[in-house]
């Protein structure tokens, strides 16, 4: 199984701050690399698929980059509505995987 | 957009079969590339893909799970459902349905997911 590496796990942060959640995969998994997000109580959402794409409706706040076996989400202008838990996935092989997640808290 | 939906039994006695639904609704449920899945999450922990069915019939299990596990899909009824026996306090989690997008090897990720169901597993 490809093991995905989330970091840091959590995170204070404040509105307006520049985020950044890094993942690393085990082997190569590029490009198949997507974030989600997760509010409390609430099923993930698909933020950014294929590293860097964007989900329609999503804020262009989001963005996402990397290659390999490093992948890096960024918030820019942190929002009150990004307070939440987020995953890395990854879809390169079976069984799919997922980070551990990171939560991002209000400092 | 489609909307999922996921239903079942609740709480289930240790050695029993946990079984779940998930009825689908605003979209085609035969769509080439869609796989219907499953995804848990144990309390305070995180994600892990279950397994899924393409609407064919074609089945793909969590090698964790696989011995334990049983997918099946009812296209007339635009339901798919989740068998799993032998359960112990370890397979109590939040059950997500959800759909996969896989065409011609590509994208690969969840798009939709229902709104998830708690199953205890307890005596």
């Amino acid at each position: 199984d490809i093991q995905m590496t989330q970091s840091p796990s959590s995170l204070s942060a404040s509105v307006g701050d520049r985020v950044t959640i890094t993942c690393r995969a085990s082997q190569t998994i590029s490009p198949f690399l997507n974030w989600y997000q997760q509010k409390s109580g609430k099923a993930p959402k698909l933020l950014i698929y294929l590293t860097s794409t964007l989900q329609s409706g999503v804020p262009s706040r989001f963005s996402g980059s990397g290659s390999g076996t490093d992948f890096t989400l960024t918030i820019s202008n942190l929002q009150p509505d990004d307070f939440a838990t987020y995953y890395c996935h990854q879809g390169y092989s079976l069984p799919q995987t997922f980070g551990q997640g990171t939560r991002v808290a209000i400092k | 957009q489609l909307h999922l939906q996921e239903s079942g039994p609740g709480p289930v006695k240790p050695s029993q079969t946990l079984s779940l639904t998930c009825t689908v609704s605003g979209g085609s449920r035969t769509s080439e590339g869609y796989y219907w899945s499953w995804v848990r999450q144990r309390p305070g922990e995180g994600l892990e893909w279950i397994g899924y069915i393409y609407y064919s019939g074609d089945t793909y299990y969590n090698p964790s799970l696989k011995s334990r596990l049983s997918i099946s899909v009812d296209t007339f009824k635009s339901q798919f459902s989740l068998k799993l026996n032998s359960v112990t306090a370890a397979d109590t989690a939040v059950y997500y349905c959800a759909t996969y997008y896989d065409i011609n090897n590509y994208y690969r990720y969840f798009d939709s997911w229902g709104q998830g169901t708690l199953v205890t597993v307890s005596s």
